[in-house]
C-alpha cells in the first residue's frame, strides 16, 4: 500500500496522560498536514511542514499539542496532559510541493478517546 | 471570515438517479476547491476538484461546477450507486504565503436507496 498511514488507528487514554501519534505520508511528498475532525464536522487544520520545516500552525493547536517531522519523512503528533476535549479523530495529509492542484491525500486517522 | 458551508446536511436518492450536493463559500479569495468523501470510520477520500478560474470540470460520473459570482460550488454524482453513500465534504484553499491549507465545510450525508 502506497497511500499514507497512521499508527496507531485507535488510542485510548485517561484525561492527564500523555499521546503520540505517527503518520508516514506518501513518500515522495515533501508536505505533510496534521487536522482533527470531530464527530459530524469537517476536518479542521491543525499544522504542516514542508519537508522538516513545520510552517503554519493554527490557532487550535494549543501549547499542549506538538508536531515534529525530524527527516522530513514520518511526522508525530503528541499531545500532552490529554483533556477529554481531545476526543476527536485526529488526520493526517500528504501532498507534493508543486502539481496541478497539489491535492491532499488523506490516511485513515487516528481516533483519540480521552476518558 | 473564512467559511466554507454545505446547504443540506442529509441528501436520499434512489439508485440509479443523479445526485446534486452543494456548497457555499465566503472568501472571494480561494483559488481551489476539492470535494471529498469520507465513509465511515476512514479518512477522506479525493474526488474532483477545480480551480478558480475554471466553471465546470467532469470525472467519471463526477461533475463539480463553480459559479464565483455568488461563491457557490456543486457535486453532480451521476447515476448514483449504493457504494456512494458517504458524507461529503467541500473545501477551499486559500492560497496565503503557499500554505495549502484546507478550509472544510461541515458535510453533507448521501444516503442512496435501493
Amino acid at each position: 500500500d502506497t497511500g499514507v498511514s497512521q499508527n496507531p488507528r485507535h488510542k485510548i487514554t485517561k484525561r492527564g496522560q500523555n499521546v503520540t501519534f505517527r503518520c508516514d505520508p506518501i513518500s515522495e511528498h515533501n508536505r505533510l498536514y496534521w487536522y482533527r475532525q470531530t464527530l459530524g464536522q469537517g476536518p479542521e487544520f491543525l499544522t504542516y511542514f514542508q519537508n522538516e520545516a513545520q510552517l503554519e500552525k493554527s490557532r487550535l493547536l494549543s501549547d499542549r499539542f506538538s508536531a515534529e517531522r525530524p527527516k522530513g519523512s514520518f511526522s508525530t503528533l503528541e499531545i500532552q496532559r490529554t483533556e477529554q476535549g481531545d476526543s476527536a479523530m485526529y488526520l493526517c495529509a500528504s501532498s507534493l510541493l508543486a502539481g496541478v492542484g497539489n491535492e491532499q491525500f488523506f490516511g485513515p486517522g487516528t481516533r483519540l478517546t480521552v476518558l | 471570515g473564512e467559511s466554507v458551508g454545505l446547504h443540506l446536511p442529509t441528501l436520499s436518492v434512489q439508485e440509479g438517479d443523479n445526485s446534486i450536493i452543494n456548497c457555499a463559500y465566503s472568501n472571494s479569495a480561494s483559488d481551489y476547491f476539492i470535494w471529498y468523501k469520507q465513509e465511515s470510520g476512514k479518512g477522506p477520500q479525493f474526488i474532483i476538484d477545480i480551480r478558480s478560474n475554471m466553471d465546470k470540470r467532469q470525472g467519471q460520473r463526477v461533475t463539480v461546477l463553480l459559479n464565483k459570482t455568488v461563491k457557490h460550488l456543486s457535486l453532480q454524482i451521476a447515476a448514483t450507486q449504493p457504494g456512494d453513500s458517504a458524507v461529503y465534504f467541500c473545501a477551499d484553499r486559500i492560497l496565503t504565503g503557499g500554505g495549502n491549507k484546507l478550509t472544510f465545510g461541515t458535510g453533507t450525508q448521501l444516503k442512496v436507496e435501493l
